[in-house]
This record gives structure tokens, C-alpha cells and sequence, in this order.
């Protein structure tokens, strides 16, 4: 079972550039979640999904935007790349919305920005 | 916003016990986690508590909650050094989405 993949695990980009890191689950699962986790810091939510076709923002959004067209699929993509998005992306994935359902996670995008 | 605390380093001796402290705020957590993340990996769910327990045991693994202070702790008993990881504690809140807040987590050295 490879439950939450994501590609790529590294990556360098310049200001201003713009790239989609792409996460993929095989569990079925209805939600999918994007965090962002600086160093030192716990995990901030970027964006959420409930299933296909609906994204919601979550604490940190301003910069990504995602896309949910199927249940497997959930990318965030960012548009200009600045140096405050320099991080470690996480994306996971849960059955369903009741909190006894636990996250299932990627091995995190490790992204610089220069 | 919900503020979940964790102190940042602990390092303790192989085959001692460690215990790793959190607290957080919001009283309508309905779920406590903890998760491991190895160096380069993601988030590995440990344990996980329902927030009218007071106590869940799962082999090496001890999570005691104290609801009144919103102070959640985990124990590992007989330290090795495969535990040796980072250790996050989260709450996930009833919402109209179930949210999931995360401490900036614990950094466990175990020496040999």
C-alpha cells in the first residue's frame, strides 16, 4: 500500500517562478489536507478538501491555490514563488471528517526558494 | 486560534523513560494525537486519546490527559534509540470540518 505520495521531494525554484507539487492518495480517502511546516514550528494548514470538487482555505492559503478534480488527486500550486515559502509541504489524507479518523501523511516537498 | 505547547528538546538515556509534555486551549478538542516524524519522513500516528479518557496504554506507549488543565502527556517506556524522532502533539476540534491543530513538537535525543 503506498497510502500518501508526493512528488517532488526537493526542489529549488527562483522568486517568482511558479510550480505544482503534486500529492496522491490510494486509500479512497474523502479528505486531503496541504500543510506547510517551517523549522522549529508545528504544522500550519494551507488549504483542505472534503472530496472531489470542493477545496477550502485553511490558516495559510495566501499565495497557493489547489485543485480537487478527483478523489486520488489533490495538487497545490504556487503562482509566484517567494522567499517566504520556503518549507517543508506535507500533504495527508483521512477517511472521513470525525476527528477519531486519523491523518495519513506524505513524506513532506522540500522546497527553497532563492 | 487554537495554541497547542510543547517544550522543544528532551534527551534521556537508553532504557529510561521518557515522558513528553503538551497542553493546549480549546476545551472542544475531541481527539488528542500523537504523531512521530523521523528525520526526512512525514507524520507517523503513535496513539491517539478521545478527550473523556484519562489514560490509554498501548504497549511501550502511556498517554495520560488531564482535561481540566489541558495538559496531555506521553510516556515511552525502555527508551531506545530508534526513538530518537521528533514527537507531535495534536488536537482535532469538532468543527463543520474537523480541524487538526499541531505543537511545533519535541525533539527526543535518546543517548546510548
Amino acid at each position: 500500500n503506498a497510502g500518501v505520495t508526493q512528488t517532488p521531494k526537493f526542489r529549488i525554484l527562483k522568486i517568482g517562478q511558479s510550480m505544482t507539487l503534486q500529492c496522491t492518495q490510494d486509500m479512497n480517502h474523502n479528505y486531503m489536507y496541504w500543510y506547510r511546516q517551517d523549522p522549529g514550528m508545528g504544522l500550519k494548514l494551507i488549504y483542505y478538501s472534503v472530496g472531489a470538487g470542493i477545496t477550502d482555505k485553511g490558516e495559510v492559503p495566501n499565495g497557493y491555490n489547489v485543485s480537487r478534480s478527483t478523489t486520488e488527486d489533490f495538487p497545490l500550486r504556487l503562482e509566484l514563488a517567494a522567499p517566504s515559502q520556503t518549507s517543508v509541504y506535507f500533504c495527508a489524507s483521512s477517511r472521513d471528517r470525525g476527528s477519531n479518523q486519523p491523518q495519513h501523511f506524505g513524506d513532506g516537498t522540500r522546497l527553497s526558494i532563492l | 486560534g487554537e495554541d497547542v505547547e510543547q517544550s522543544l528538546f528532551l534527551s534521556v538515556r537508553e532504557g529510561d523513560s521518557s515522558v513528553i509534555n503538551c497542553t493546549y486551549t480549546d476545551s472542544s478538542s475531541t481527539y488528542l494525537y500523537w504523531y512521530k516524524q523521523e528525520p526526512g519522513a512525514g507524520l507517523q500516528l503513535l496513539t491517539y486519546i478521545f478527550s473523556n479518557m484519562d489514560m490509554k496504554q498501548d504497549q511501550r506507549l502511556t498517554v495520560l490527559l488531564n482535561k481540566k488543565d489541558k495538559h496531555l502527556s506521553l510516556r515511552i517506556a525502555d527508551t531506545q534509540t530508534g526513538d530518537s524522532a521528533i514527537y507531535f502533539c495534536a488536537e482535532g476540534v469538532r468543527d463543520n470540518f474537523n480541524k487538526f491543530y499541531f505543537g511545533s513538537g519535541t525533539k527526543l535525543n535518546v543517548k546510548p
